[in-house]
């Protein structure tokens, strides 16, 4: 049984640019979460999807959306690129509170 | 609002001994508690969590954490450690129930293992 797969592992962007990442959830889950890792820091939640809908959203800008597809696997799109916005992204799927990681998107914005 | 404290950012254990890592949250209902493991570069891996019922929980690779409403804390514990522990553990405090699905993390704290 795959577990939560994200793609790609690294991104480099320029300030300014956009960017998507991907992300796959494990097999019978219908929810995904994105969280925004800084180096050193805990995992902050951006928002989550499910049923194609954003059900919750944390204290991020509007730069940050993403799309739910009917398959469950979800993308997360930063528009306006910013240095910090440097982070690991990690996506999350779950079908109850119990959330499973995925590896994690590195994103270095120079 | 919900949050979470882990006081200690950095904690060195030699292999063999007793581990305790603290956490203390805050969140207006019963709180559904859990604590992940990061491994550098790497996502995070449940090693276990609480809903409800008994007060002490057990996880994967030998860790339990006992929840104590009174102190609002969630300690996990490992009788001996070993040194493929060396990891940032990470505690979280979700919803559970109504409109609040998130998980709120605290900082982590970095273990190191001596051999």
């Amino acid at each position: 049984d795959a577990g939560v797969t994200q793609s790609p592992t690294h991104l480099i962007k320029t300030r300014g640019q956009q960017v998507t990442l991907r992300c796959s959830p494990k097999s019978g889950h219908d929810t995904v979460s994105w969280y925004q890792q800084a180096l050193g820091q805990g995992p902050q939640f951006i928002f989550q999807y499910y049923e194609e809908e954003e059900r919750q959203r944390g204290n991020f800008p509007d730069r940050f959306s993403g799309h739910q597809f009917p398959n469950y696997s979800s993308e997360l799109n930063v528009n306006a690129l910013l240095l910090g916005d440097s982070a690991l992204y990690l996506c999350a799927s779950s079908i109850s509170y119990e959330q499973y990681f995925g590896p994690g998107t590195r994103l270095t914005v120079t | 609002a919900q949050s979470v404290t882990q006081p200690d950012i950095h904690i060195t254990v030699s292999e063999g001994a007793s581990l305790e890592l603290r956490c203390n949250y805050s969140y207006g209902a019963t709180p559904y508690l859990f604590w992940y493991v990061q491994s550098p570069g790497q996502g995070l891996q449940l090693l276990l969590k609480y809903f409800s019922g008994d007060t002490l929980v057990q996880g994967i690779k030998g860790f339990e954490a006992e929840f104590k409403r009174s102190q609002s804390s969630f300690n996990l514990r490992k009788p001996s450690v070993h040194w493929s522990d060396a990891a940032e553990y990470f505690c979280a405090v979700g919803g559970s129930g109504g409109s609040n699905y998130k998980l709120t993390f605290g900082k982590g704290t970095l273990l190191t293992v001596n051999p």
